[in-house]
């Protein structure tokens, strides 16, 4: 069945420093491709999405390219702030239902 | 921009108790999801409904569990009698048509003792 499988946490960085989140996934036909944050007690909020291969999908200075050829779509930011330390989760939509990685918890120290 | 709100934002209840979360779906979307986050795990799939029956469910989805869409605007789940184990952040998601509408509320944190 449809999946997703992200690296593992915590990932802690200093502030300014470059952050990626490995993601992989595997599915059927044709998903679409997505990044959630989630803040401490907070919800899930879409930070970026890509709908066909070699989209990019780019917010708040973070970006992910979706490549078919090795089913992946790694999260990355070129200069982490300490307000980006929250819960990152790969995600894929499928025939309207979502499959979530397991996210992984991000820390940026000062 | 339009939202999905839920509520209560948290719900403490008691196991063996019947409980009902709420979510306010964004008004012209026609398709709305549960889902459900244990602490520290993935978020899951529980159901979907459209056209106001349930068009797709898994299996976590047992008989405990319901949907309604009562009036109109409201969309709600139901567990009949809670366990320990249902103790988890459950989200309401709406959407119009095709992938790109989907909106995830803010989540329901439910903690059954």
């Amino acid at each position: 069945g449809d999946s997703v499988t992200q690296m593992e946490g915590p990932v802690t960085l200093s502030e300014e420093a470059f952050l990626t989140i490995n993601c992989t996934y595997t599915a059927t036909g044709y998903p679409s491709l997505f990044w959630y944050v989630q803040y401490p007690g907070e919800g899930l909020q879409l930070l970026l999405k890509a709908t066909k291969a070699d989209d990019k999908g780019s917010n708040k200075g973070f970006e992910a390219t979706y490549r078919k050829e090795t089913t992946s779509f790694h999260l990355e930011k070129g200069s982490v702030q300490v307000s980006d330390s929250a819960v990152y989760f790969c995600a894929l939509n499928n025939f309207n239902k979502f499959y979530f990685g397991s996210g992984t918890k991000l820390n940026v120290k000062p | 921009e339009p939202e999905v709100t839920q509520t209560p934002s948290h719900q403490v209840t008691q196991m063996g108790q019947e409980v009902i979360l709420r979510c306010v779906p964004i008004s012209n979307h026609l398709y709305f999801y549960w889902y459900r986050q244990i602490l520290g795990q993935k978020v899951e799939f529980l159901v979907s409904f459209y056209n106001n029956e349930i068009s797709e469910k898994s299996e976590i989805f047992d008989d405990q569990f319901s949907v309604e869409r009562p009036d109109g605007s409201n969309f709600t789940l139901k567990i009949r009698s809670t366990k320990l184990e249902d103790s988890a952040m459950y989200f309401c998601a709406s959407r119009t048509i095709g992938q790109g509408g989907y909106t995830f509320g803010s989540g329901t944190r439910l903690t059954v003792v």
